[in-house]
């Protein structure tokens, strides 16, 4: 199965301030990358498909980039509501499998 | 709006068997893949089972084949999860998942503990 792997485990940001999460597949998933948002007590949110493509109501201060096996979520000033657990999922094969997962704190 | 709604968590002991329930509402569930998906106390989320939008194929990780079955009636626009052998590390919040080649919406959760 294909692995992914974040970076950091926990990322420390002021509010207002840029953060830039990354994601690494150990092979390659072509664009077939999804970003997921969980703050704490909560399901999953997709935040971002398709690598760069925003969810219906997502801001735009997410942003997402990348292809093959390296991807990065870039959050442009940081929110109270952004600081939370972001996990990032390929969907390029079988079984799905997601990162482990990066806290935004 | 698309709901998932889960239900039939509960606590179960080692070696006993629980089903999970997930309603789904306003989409039209027949044309759509579902999944269950697992998240351990402060853990990260794993892939459990899918099925495809007519039933006929499944999909399970390795930590639960032969011990959990995925199905789903479209009638009722409901997906279930019988899970038997449950094991402590089958401890978790299961989540229902609608599938648009990524994961795009997620129930609530359901908790299950395995614990005597």
């Amino acid at each position: 199965e294909i692995v992914m792997t974040q970076s950091p485990a926990t990322l420390s940001v002021s509010p207002g301030e840029r953060a830039t999460l990354s994601c690494r597949a150990s092979q390659s998933v072509a664009s077939k990358l999804a970003w997921l948002q969980q703050r704490p007590g909560q399901a999953p949110r997709l935040l971002i498909y398709a690598t760069s493509t925003r969810a219906t109501g997502v801001p735009a201060r997410f942003s997402g980039s990348g292809s093959g096996t390296e991807f990065t979520l870039t959050i442009s000033g940081l929110q109270s509501e952004d600081f939370a657990v972001y996990y990032c999922q390929q969907y390029n094969d079988w079984p799905r499998t997601f990162g482990q997962g990066t806290k935004v704190e | 709006d698309v709901q998932l709604v889960e239900s039939g968590g509960g606590l179960v002991q080692p070696g006993g068997s629980l089903r999970l329930s997930c309603s789904a509402s306003g989409f039209t569930f027949k044309i759509y893949s579902m999944y269950w998906v697992r998240q351990a106390p402060g853990k990260g989320l794993e892939f459990v089972a899918g099925i495809n939008n007519k039933g006929e194929n499944t999909e399970y990780a390795d930590s639960v084949k032969d011990r959990f079955t995925i199905s789903r009636d479209n009638s009722k626009n409901t997906i279930s999860l019988q899970m038997s052998s449950l094991r402590p590390e089958d401890t978790a919040v299961y989540f229902c998942v609608r599938e648009n080649w990524y994961f795009d919406y997620w129930g609530q959760g359901t908790l299950v503990t395995v614990s005597s």
